[in-house]
């Protein structure tokens, strides 16, 4: 049973470029949210897909936008980068009625130069 | 005041030993908590999952509730070296089910040999 598959696992952009992370969530589970982990803190929730509609959003700018596809599969992509975007993105998939229990993908590292 | 705040570390223990970490939350409403175990540079791991006050036990690991207080506690007793990470504590909003996890900042243990 596969868990909570990302892509890409590392990657380096310039400021000002576009970027699109991709997760594939746990076999059975139809929920996807997104985190973002700078260096030494805890993971910051972005937004959240469930049958392919944004349910709820994070703090954070418009710069941020998603999509859940039929499959239940989903993408982040972040415009115009800044060198703060630098961190880890965490994906994490749940199944509505679980009991709000996640269980997150290995994460892309995105380096901002 | 943060939502979720974990007491400073690191936290240094010797092997064998019990590592009792700490967390409290400001959103009384909050109805569901969770301890994950982050590896360096690996994602977060989900380990313990408490919704009613009391204890909770899984092996070596204890999780404690008390909400009047807004206090979440892991303890980790007969530490090995392999716990050696940094331990997450993150809570559920009263907003519904698979809501957000708002997590802190994290402290990171170490179990001496």
């Amino acid at each position: 049973d596969a868990g909570v598959t990302q892509s890409p696992t590392h990657l380096i952009k310039t400021r000002g470029q576009q970027v699109t992370l991709r997760c594939s969530p746990k076999s059975g589970h139809d929920t996807v949210s997104w985190y973002q982990q700078a260096l030494g803190q805890g993971p910051q929730f972005i937004f959240q897909y469930y049958e392919e509609e944004e349910r709820q959003r994070g703090n954070f700018p418009d710069r941020f936008s998603g999509h859940q596809f039929p499959n239940y599969s989903s993408e982040l992509n972040v415009n115009a980068l800044l060198l703060g975007d630098s961190a880890l993105y965490l994906c994490a998939s749940s199944f509505t009625g679980s009991g709000n229990t996640i269980y997150f993908g290995e994460g892309s590292w995105l380096t901002v130069v | 005041q943060k939502e979720v705040e974990q007491n400073s570390g690191p936290l240094s223990v010797p092997e064998g030993a019990i590592a009792s970490l700490n967390c409290t939350y400001s959103d009384r409403g909050s109805q569901s908590f969770f301890w994950y175990r982050q590896y360096s540079g690996k994602s977060p791991e989900l380990i313990m999952s408490i919704y009613s006050n009391g204890d909770k036990e899984d092996g070596r690991f204890t999780a404690q509730l008390n909400k009047a207080s807004q206090y979440v506690s892991l303890l980790i007793r007969d530490s090995q070296p392999s716990d050696s990470a940094t331990y997450l504590c993150a809570v559920n909003p009263p907003t519904g089910a698979n809501s957000k996890l708002t997590f802190g900042k994290g402290i990171t243990l170490s179990v001496r040999p």
